[in-house]
């Protein structure tokens, strides 16, 4: 089993839609979760970090389910602007960052 | 807002020729951290620096790949001699200290070896 795994997309959205993607880590002992966001021959950027309680960050919410080693991000409200490639991103302790293949996006008119 | 640099943007190279990647982390940042990125894949780590300190290579093929940061600022990666396998994307990346932080990627090399 991949260390991070993602459903590579791609998710194909109208305007206004709301979508969620879903990321399954293997190391149970894993404590720090982000979601990245990388734009076309683009560098990533960080878009959110995940908490145990969840967090939203506007039209972006981000939960994690120890028990079921996953974390997910819900989209509501999808812009143009969204579409991208979002990557799930997991470490431990001081381990490096392991990085999901990423999930891509497509926002359509 | 603080940003890390790198250059070159893009570079074209024969294979068995050497290349080498410039990086300037963000102003006070201790970590500096060189992936590379495949097209379709996620960044893979190549090597991380605690300040001048390499801290974790062990996905670097050192048979042709070396990095240093000798003044605990920037850095340079090297490739000698490049193959054809070695086409992809050479991010940087820095923060503040260890890998908890959240990381700040430069725009990239983009590397293609013909």
């Amino acid at each position: 089993r991949k260390e991070v795994e993602q459903d590579p997309g791609p998710f194909n959205v109208p305007e206004g839609a709301t979508v969620a993607f879903n990321c399954t880590y293997s190391n149970s002992a894993s404590q720090s979760f982000f979601w990245y966001r990388q734009d076309c021959r683009k560098e990533p950027k960080l878009l959110m970090s995940v908490y145990s309680s969840g967090n939203e960050d506007g039209r972006f919410t981000a939960q994690l389910n120890r028990a079921s080693q996953y974390i997910s991000l819900l989209i509501r409200d999808s812009k143009l602007s969204d579409s991208a490639t979002y990557l799930c991103v997991v470490n431990k302790g001081n381990t490096p960052l392991v990085f999901g293949k990423g999930t891509r996006l497509s926002v359509i008119a | 807002e603080a940003e890390v640099a790198q250059s070159p943007r893009y570079k074209i190279t024969e294979k068995s020729q050497a290349v080498a990647f410039w990086c300037d982390p963000i102003s006070g940042h201790a970590t500096l951290y060189w992936y590379r990125q495949i097209l379709g894949q996620g960044p893979e780590l190549l090597v991380q620096f605690q300040d001048e300190s390499v801290v974790d290579d062990s996905q670097l093929p050192k048979d042709r790949f070396s990095a240093e940061r000798l003044k605990g600022v920037d850095s340079t990666l090297k490739i000698q001699p490049a193959e054809l396998g070695d086409s992809a994307m050479y991010l940087c990346a820095s923060s503040l200290v260890g890998q908890g932080y959240e990381q700040y990627f430069g725009p990239g090399t983009r590397l293609t070896v013909t």
